[in-house]
């Protein structure tokens, strides 16, 4: 059964902190992973990330893939009280109809106090 | 501006009345998606469709119904709603080829 896995479900940080989350999968035919932000309203796009090794890059937030290992981590460093949400990983496979079904882990919640 | 619309936001009805919730996007996206989303559990995806009349089962499609007969409309169907059902659903729509996917604002079930 395909599976996503973060961790950990829950971090309380204080501003400054660098935080790493993590989220590995057991997806057959994997296609693409991709990391999202959701505050207190929908979900809002951070990274696709499809290839081992290259680190996707914007502002304080970073995130690599690791297809060997089945993981990827996502960094934030300096961490705002703004950068508290919670933070999803999702895989993408082929669906029966060769477009993108997407598969979401439980999330983190961040909480950045000040 | 471009965005992806649900109705009604919130709702809250009794078991076996049978309800739609509404999707449209105004981006000319190919795909769209429903998710339900509940505590411990991440997003699940629902129904997907990848273009008008063409629809495929998520992971937890059932008790619900979508349709795709315009591209920009992708509503929600549960025939006979029960309180399992519970939740808050999002729709979602994105190019194919690209795999930035707008999330509409959500719809927060509760059926009794």
């Amino acid at each position: 059964e395909d599976k996503v896995v973060q961790s950990p479900l829950s971090l309380v940080v204080h501003e400054g902190d660098t935080v790493t989350l993590n989220c590995s999968y057991e997806v057959t035919n994997f296609r693409s992973l991709l990391w999202y932000k959701q505050e207190k309203k929908a979900p809002t796009f951070l990274f696709m990330l499809t290839s081992s090794g290259i680190e996707k890059k914007s502002g304080r937030l970073s995130s690599i893939l690791d297809k060997k290992e089945l993981f990827s981590i996502l960094n934030i460093t300096a961490t705002q009280t703004g950068d508290s949400a919670i933070y999803l990983c999702a895989v993408e496979k082929p669906g029966s109809s060769n477009t993108g079904k997407l598969i979401f882990g439980q999330g983190t919640t961040l909480q950045v106090k000040p | 501006e471009a965005q992806v619309t649900q109705n009604p936001r919130y709702l809250i009805t009794v078991t076996g009345k049978k309800l739609t919730v509404t999707c449209s996007q105004n981006m000319n996206h190919e795909y769209m998606s429903w998710y339900r989303q509940d505590p411990g559990l991440g997003l699940r995806q629902i129904y997907y469709s990848m273009n008008v009349e063409v629809t495929d089962k998520g992971d937890v499609p059932e008790g619900y119904k979508v349709s795709r007969k315009e591209k920009r409309n992708f509503p929600l169907i549960l025939e006979s709603p029960s309180p399992n059902q519970t939740s808050l659903y999002f729709c979602a729509s994105r190019v194919t080829a690209n795999n930035e996917q707008f999330f509409g604002p959500g719809t927060r079930l509760t059926v009794l």
